[in-house]
């Protein structure tokens, strides 16, 4: 079955610092990915997402680049601040799959200190 | 704009007692809905979802239910929580082709 693993946490690193979270993901066909993210106390919002090989998602100065040949969609931000701080997930649904039906990773705890 | 309600936000029960948490959607129709259940540190665990009033598919054996008794109104019960209940719980809907929309969750603390 469909499955992502995320570099576990938590993670901590300086206001301004470059983030790098790892995802790779194993799934038959071609999945659409994405990233959530989740402030404390909150629901999970969606970040960005991708749809097929080489796309690039974006938002809020977020990126991740759909890697089919490596099977990965890492988040990537290139200078992080104090709000950025949350919990970040990485997720694939099925084409065809409704978003609601994803499979999620366990989630990256980022703490980001002034 | 759609929103989505849930309620309450926190809730502490004993073991033994039911359970009842509720959710809503404004803002659109004939959504699906779904219940997470999120352990600490964790990912999300799909509980329950709904395609339709009076629809409910359960994808795990469990000590919950979930009824849809209106279109836009989701409800996770028990009759009778366990230790094991105890996490943060979330709703959500979509449709198909669109992005998956979140509750604030419940956080459930069973004694």
């Amino acid at each position: 079955g469909d499955s992502v693993t995320q570099m576990e946490g938590p993670v901590t690193l300086s206001e301004e610092a470059f983030l790098t979270i790892n995802c790779t993901y194993t799934a038959t066909g071609y999945p659409s990915l994405f990233w959530y993210v989740q402030y404390p106390g909150e629901g999970l919002q969606l970040l960005l997402k991708a749809t097929k090989a080489d796309d690039k998602g974006s938002n809020k100065g977020f990126e991740a680049t759909y890697r089919k040949e490596t099977t990965s969609f890492h988040l990537e931000k290139g200078s992080v601040q104090v709000s950025d701080s949350a919990v970040y997930f990485c997720a694939l649904s099925d084409p065809g799959t409704n978003a609601g039906k994803s499979t999620f990773g366990d989630g990256t705890t980022l703490t980001v200190k002034p | 704009s759609q929103t989505i309600h849930q309620w309450p936000a926190t809730l502490v029960q004993p073991v033994g007692s039911p359970l009842s948490l509720e959710c809503t959607v404004e803002g659109t129709s004939n959504p699906n809905l779904y219940w997470y259940r999120q352990a600490a540190g964790r990912g999300l665990q799909l509980l329950f979802y709904s395609v339709g009033i009076g629809q409910i598919s359960s994808e795990v054996p469990q000590n919950l239910s979930a009824s849809r008794p209106q279109d836009r109104q989701f409800i996770l019960s028990s009759k009778k929580l366990l230790l094991s209940d105890s996490g943060f719980y979330l709703c959500a809907w979509d449709h198909r082709d669109s992005p998956l929309h979140f509750g604030n969750g419940t956080r459930l603390t069973v004694t």
